[in-house]
């Protein structure tokens, strides 16, 4: 069946460094792929999106590019802040179906 | 806005009781809503859509006698479950849609002693 997966956290940065975390799908078909992001005490949010082959979703200085040929949806960030520190949830879907299917979180914490 | 919010924030029952988690869009209607679950580590499972005015679709494995969607207006949606257990611990969450996105609340932390 169709599966996300990312790296195990949590991911310990400086403020200013190069964040990239890593997230692949097994997928049947041409899913639309997601990063949410859930700060502490709060719900998850829509970070970005990308909904086919070689789309790049970019949002608050994020971004992440759908590579299909590598199955791969990574999130990069070129210089991170403490206030990036939460937790970041890759998922896909398709097309118009409203299942979301997610990985399991990687937590992110930036020390000044 | 597209603010969702949960009630209660988290619960402590006994094995045997029935407990209500409410999820409420504050500021938009939402004619669908979605129950996740999420166990430590693990990745939000969806368990049930819920649609204002009609029957929750389960997803495969869900018991719908234990847990009991109800979608009663179109910011209020309750999930009830029934006759709990410690293995029924874990945190809940839902979501309501809004056009083409899912707007998703802070979670319910349930354990069952």
């Amino acid at each position: 069946g169709d599966s996300v997966t990312q790296m195990e956290g949590p991911v310990t940065l400086s403020e200013e460094a190069f964040l990239t975390i890593n997230c692949t799908y097994t997928a049947t078909g041409y899913p639309s792929l997601f990063w949410y992001v859930q700060y502490p005490g709060e719900g998850l949010q829509l970070l970005l999106k990308a909904t086919k082959a070689d789309d790049k979703g970019s949002n608050k200085g994020f971004e992440a590019t759908y590579r299909k040929e590598t199955t791969s949806f990574h999130l990069e960030k070129g210089s991170v802040q403490v206030s990036d520190s939460a937790v970041y949830f890759c998922a896909l879907s398709y097309g118009r179906t409203d299942k979301l299917i997610f990985g399991t979180g990687t937590r992110l914490q930036v020390f000044p | 806005g597209a603010v969702v919010s949960q009630h209660p924030s988290w619960v402590i029952c006994k094995s045997g009781t029935s407990v209500k988690i409410e999820c409420r869009s504050l500021d938009f209607q939402a004619t669908t809503m979605f129950w996740y679950r999420q166990f430590p580590k693990q990745s939000l499972m969806l368990m049930a859509t819920s649609n204002e005015g009609s029957k929750a679709t389960y997803e495969q494995g869900v018991e719908k006698d234990k847990f009991l969607i109800n979608h009663a207006s179109l910011t209020l949606s309750t999930l009830t479950v029934t006759s709990a257990h410690p293995e029924d611990s874990s945190f809940y969450i839902c979501s309501a849609k809004m056009w083409d996105e899912q707007f998703f609340g802070p979670g319910t932390r349930l354990t069952v002693l």
